[in-house]
């Protein structure tokens, strides 16, 4: 079974710019949740997604949002591109997503900021 | 406010020594308690985790302990090997919904 999927892998933009992150969960999957890493930081929790609903949000600004699609895939906008948005940003996915469930991570969308 | 201690932040081994990595919550209301490891330019692979009505866990080289009175959890690896080597992290979860909160991790270097 394919694991959880992200595209793009790289991804280079400018300060202004905005960008979308796509995330495929596990098959049988619902919940998605987007974190972002820093180099040499742990994940930092953005969003998660549950059945089409938000169910928590981070400490990021309005320039960050999601959704997620009936087929539990998600998308991660971020607008007006700032260099510290520089990061890898990591999508996993969980079968439900309550607070006792295993997260599986993809491999991540290599984000810079130019 | 919600937070994960992590302790050592690096650790070197000798090969088949053992490593121990700790961390301190913050939130009496975490349940869950994962572990990953992270290699260079790689997705963060869940490797065990714990649940907060079992105080030990086990899974071949690799044990996890919580004791919840004084909200720390640790990781621990027997006979270390070269391909041990990586960053992990520990994480929390918060009890509502599925947020994580991470360790600042700790990178383990096992020499040959």
């Amino acid at each position: 079974d394919a694991g959880v999927t992200q595209s793009p892998t790289h991804l280079i933009k400018t300060r202004g710019q905005h960008v979308t992150l796509r995330c495929s969960p596990i098959s049988g999957h619902k919940s998605v949740s987007w974190y972002q890493q820093v180099l040499g930081q742990g994940p930092q929790f953005i969003f998660q997604y549950y059945e089409k609903e938000e169910r928590g949000r981070g400490n990021f600004p309005d320039r960050f949002s999601a959704r997620q699609f009936p087929n539990y895939s998600s998308e991660l906008n971020v607008n007006a591109l700032l260099l510290g948005d520089s990061a890898l940003y990591l999508c996993a996915s969980s079968y439900t997503g309550l607070s006792n469930q295993p997260q599986h991570f993809g491999d991540g969308t290599r984000l810079s900021i130019l | 406010g919600e937070n994960v201690e992590q302790h050592p932040s690096t650790l070197s081994v000798q090969e088949g020594d053992s490593a121990v990595i700790k961390c301190t919550y913050s939130d009496s209301a975490s349940n869950y308690f994962p572990w990953y490891k992270q290699e260079l330019g790689k997705r963060p692979q869940l490797i065990i985790d714990i649940r907060s009505n079992v105080g030990e866990k086990k899974d071949q080289r690799i044990a996890v302990t919580l004791n919840k009175t004084a909200k720390h959890f640790s990781l621990h690896i027997t006979e270390t090997q070269p391909e041990d080597s990586a960053v992990y992290f520990c994480a929390a979860s918060i009890h509502q919904g599925g947020k994580l909160i991470f360790g600042q991790g700790t990178e383990l270097s096992v020499k040959p």
